[in-house]
């Protein structure tokens, strides 16, 4: 099946800093790509779908200046975190859409001290 | 507008019982539906799905699902429940109205006990 990777596994960045995580389809192309979030013990929340070569289409209460997505090839989405703030520490995961089914990416964990 | 209601937060069952996970869903098209395990700290495994094909769809490990239209439901079952069952479920519904952007429910917790 379809393969799509996310780096990094696990961040721990200072509060007010910027990180970036990428996510990655692997051996198939990708115009649309999807970020979700999830505290701990909780659901998957959808922030944001990122398209490639357009703007990313945010969620209602996300912030997009805070959250910022480059969907900059086919294979490619970055979700960058601006000036992190503890409540930001969450699991982020991708995913990409091949036909009607999604793959996900493992999982990006940001904790930010 | 789509959403899932998953009715159990917390289930607990018996080494070697059967297992059901219960999901209501709401679409205003077509669904698909999905039913997603989460083990701790590990990504998301996707156990079956719904396409409009065969409405009695079989999974992995065992694991089959039912969507009845009638009843808007898309149930997880499992005759005999293994120990490494125990996770997180979540039911996921999406359709091509929303670009195939899932809405997943609040997750069912499963508990094996021996």
């Amino acid at each position: 099946g379809a393969v799509v990777s996310q780096h990094p596994s696990w961040v721990i960045c200072k509060s007010g800093t910027s990180v970036k995580i990428e996510c990655r389809s692997l051996d198939f192309q990708a115009t649309t790509m999807f970020w979700y979030r999830q505290f701990p013990k909780q659901s998957l929340m959808l922030m944001a779908t990122s398209n490639e070569g357009s703007k990313a289409t945010y969620e209602q209460g996300v912030e997009k200046d805070k959250f910022l997505i480059n969907h900059a090839s086919l294979t490619l989405s970055t979700l960058t975190v601006t000036s992190a703030h503890p409540e930001d520490s969450s699991f982020y995961i991708c995913s990409a859409p091949e036909g009607r089914e999604q793959y996900f990416g493992p999982g990006t964990r940001l904790t930010v001290t | 507008a789509q959403s899932v209601t998953q009715l159990d937060s917390h289930v607990s069952v018996s080494e070697g019982t059967p297992v059901l996970l219960r999901c209501n869903y709401s679409s205003s098209y077509s669904p698909s539906l999905f039913w997603y395990v989460q083990h701790p700290n590990k990504g998301l495994q996707l156990l079956l799905k719904y396409t409009s094909a065969a409405t009695l769809v079989k999974g992995i490990n065992g694991f089959e699902a039912e969507f009845k239209k009638s009843e808007t439901s898309f149930h997880l079952t499992k005759p005999s429940a293994h120990m490494s069952d125990a996770a997180e479920y979540f039911c996921v519904v999406s359709n091509s109205n929303s670009g195939y952007a899932l809405n997943f429910g609040k997750g069912t917790s499963l508990l094996v006990t021996p």
